[in-house]
C-alpha cells in the first residue's frame, strides 16, 4: 500500500530564500507524481507533474525532482516571495489511485 | 489541461439533511474523482464516477451516504446524505487528462454541518 509523507508539516522563511519542499513514498511503481498548491479553503493548482521516466521538471521559479529508487521527490522553489504561502502537496499516482501527502504548509516572511 | 467548476462554492447545513454538490467539466472526460479533505487534513479519495457505470467506492465511503450520479462525460453530482458535524469538509472534484494521467481539480465545496 502506497504511503506518502511530506515533512516538514510546516515551514517558515524569510522573502529571497530558496527553499525545497521534500516528498517521500513507499512504492515506486507510479505512473507519476504530481505537485500541487492549495490556498486557504479552495481547490489544488497543479504545479508540476513529473513521469515515473523522468528525473525532473522545471516551471519558472520551481523544479521539482524525482527519484524513484530512494522514493524521493523534492520541489525546489527559487528566490521566495509572499506571494509563494500556501499548502504544497505531492501526491503519487498508479493504477488509477492517486494518493496525496498531508501537505507542508509553507510560509514567506516579508 | 481542463477548467472545473463547482456548485455551491460553500453552505452551511443542519444536522440531518442532505447536500447536493455539482461538478462541471469544460471537456469530456472518462474519469472523476470526489475527495474530501477534512479540516487541517489532506485529500482522501471518497470514489471514482465512470459515465455509464456505478460508482466505485473506496473503504470506508458507502453509497447511501455518498451517491454520485455520472449523467454524461462533462458532468458530475456529488450527494452528502443525513449529515453530521463530522461531514463538515470541503469536497473537491478532479479529472485525469491526457497520456501524463495529470490531475486537475475544482474549487471545492466548503461544507459546514451545524
Amino acid at each position: 500500500k502506497q504511503e506518502v509523507t511530506q515533512i516538514p508539516a510546516a515551514l517558515s522563511v524569510p522573502e529571497g530564500e530558496n527553499l525545497v519542499l521534500n516528498c517521500s513514498f513507499t512504492d515506486s511503481a507510479i505512473y507519476n507524481l504530481q505537485w500541487f498548491r492549495q490556498d486557504p479553503g479552495k481547490g489544488l493548482t497543479s504545479l508540476l507533474l513529473i513521469q515515473s521516466s523522468q528525473r525532473e521538471q522545471t516551471s519558472g521559479r520551481l523544479n521539482a525532482s524525482l527519484d524513484k529508487s530512494s522514493g524521493r521527490s523534492t520541489l525546489y522553489i527559487a528566490a521566495s516571495q509572499p506571494g509563494d504561502s500556501a499548502t504544497y502537496l505531492c501526491a503519487c499516482s498508479s493504477a488509477s489511485k492517486i494518493i496525496f501527502g498531508s501537505g507542508t504548509r509553507l510560509s514567506i516572511r516579508p | 489541461s481542463a477548467v472545473i467548476s463547482q456548485k455551491p462554492s460553500r453552505d452551511i447545513c443542519q444536522r440531518g439533511t442532505s447536500l447536493t454538490i455539482q461538478c462541471q467539466v469544460d471537456s469530456q472526460v472518462t474519469m472523476m474523482f470526489w475527495y474530501r479533505q477534512q479540516p487541517g487534513q489532506s485529500l482522501t479519495l471518497i470514489a471514482t464516477a465512470n459515465q455509464g457505470s456505478e460508482a466505485t467506492y473506496e473503504s470506508g465511503f458507502v453509497i447511501d451516504k455518498f451517491p454520485i450520479s455520472r449523467p454524461n462525460l462533462t458532468f458530475s453530482t456529488l450527494t452528502v446524505s443525513n449529515m453530521s458535524p463530522e461531514d463538515s469538509s470541503i469536497y473537491l472534484c478532479s479529472v485525469e487528462l491526457g497520456a501524463r494521467y495529470e490531475q486537475y481539480f475544482g474549487p471545492g465545496t466548503r461544507l459546514t454541518v451545524t
